[in-house]
């Protein structure tokens, strides 16, 4: 079973110049979450997305950043104009059943802004 | 607002003996809670879960145990191993939904 896949693994940028990442879940995982892991933090969820309608987005900063999953399936987060402190690794989790928790993630996307 | 914290940041233990990683919550509302090991350069990868309702769950050389009054769960391996060392989150959600992660305890197996 493949797992889930992100791209691109890391990715420089300036401040205020935009950047999008992309996730393909596992093969019938309705639920999709993007988290954010600053180091030396835990991951802190963005959003969850259920098939392709926004669960809880209660923490994504949406004057920066925005988020899709327009067909159910795969899913982009951008940021822009991005910012000195999104500096942090972006992970990519699905799950087949909500309310178990056993979210499978990505390898994540690292995102230094200079 | 950290609502799940992990004191400690790393842990090193002699290949054999028991690790112990210990993670607190403040949020009483919390019923699901969740361990994941994470490796460099890769994603966290699920390990082992405990309900509300139960005060220890085992799965091989892994056992997690709740304490709900003092709010307090704890990850034990024994015996532990060099493949072992890792980062370990904890993880809890009141809703099944959300979950609230720790900033993680590195654990080093030393041979």
């Amino acid at each position: 079973e493949a797992g889930v896949a992100q791209s691109p693994r890391y990715k420089i940028i300036e401040k205020r110049q935009s950047v999008a990442f992309w996730c393909n879940p596992i093969s019938g995982h309705a639920t999709l979450y993007w988290y954010q892991q600053i180091l030396g933090q835990g991951p802190k969820l963005l959003i969850q997305f259920q098939n392709n309608g926004v669960v809880d987005d209660s923490q994504l900063p949406k004057d920066r950043f925005s988020a899709e999953r327009l067909k159910g399936v795969d899913s982009t987060l951008k940021i822009q104009p991005a910012k000195l402190e999104d500096s942090a690794v972006y992970l990519c989790a699905s799950c087949l059943q909500p309310g178990t928790g056993e979210l499978f993630f990505g390898e994540g996307s690292r995102l230094t802004v200079l | 607002d950290q609502q799940v914290k992990q004191n400690s940041p790393s842990l090193s233990v002699q290949e054999g003996r028991i690790s112990i990683l210990n993670c607190d919550y403040t949020n009483s509302m919390f019923d699901y809670f969740l361990w994941y090991k994470k490796y460099p350069a890769e994603g966290p990868t699920f390990l082992i879960s405990i309900s509300s309702i139960k005060d220890k769950n085992e799965d091989g050389r892994f056992t997690v145990f709740l304490n709900k009054s003092a709010k307090h769960l704890s990850l034990h391996i024994v015996p532990s191993q060099p493949g072992d060392s890792a980062v370990y989150f904890c993880a809890a959600s009141a809703t099944g939904n959300q979950f609230y992660f720790g900033t993680g305890t590195s654990l080093t197996v030393i041979p």
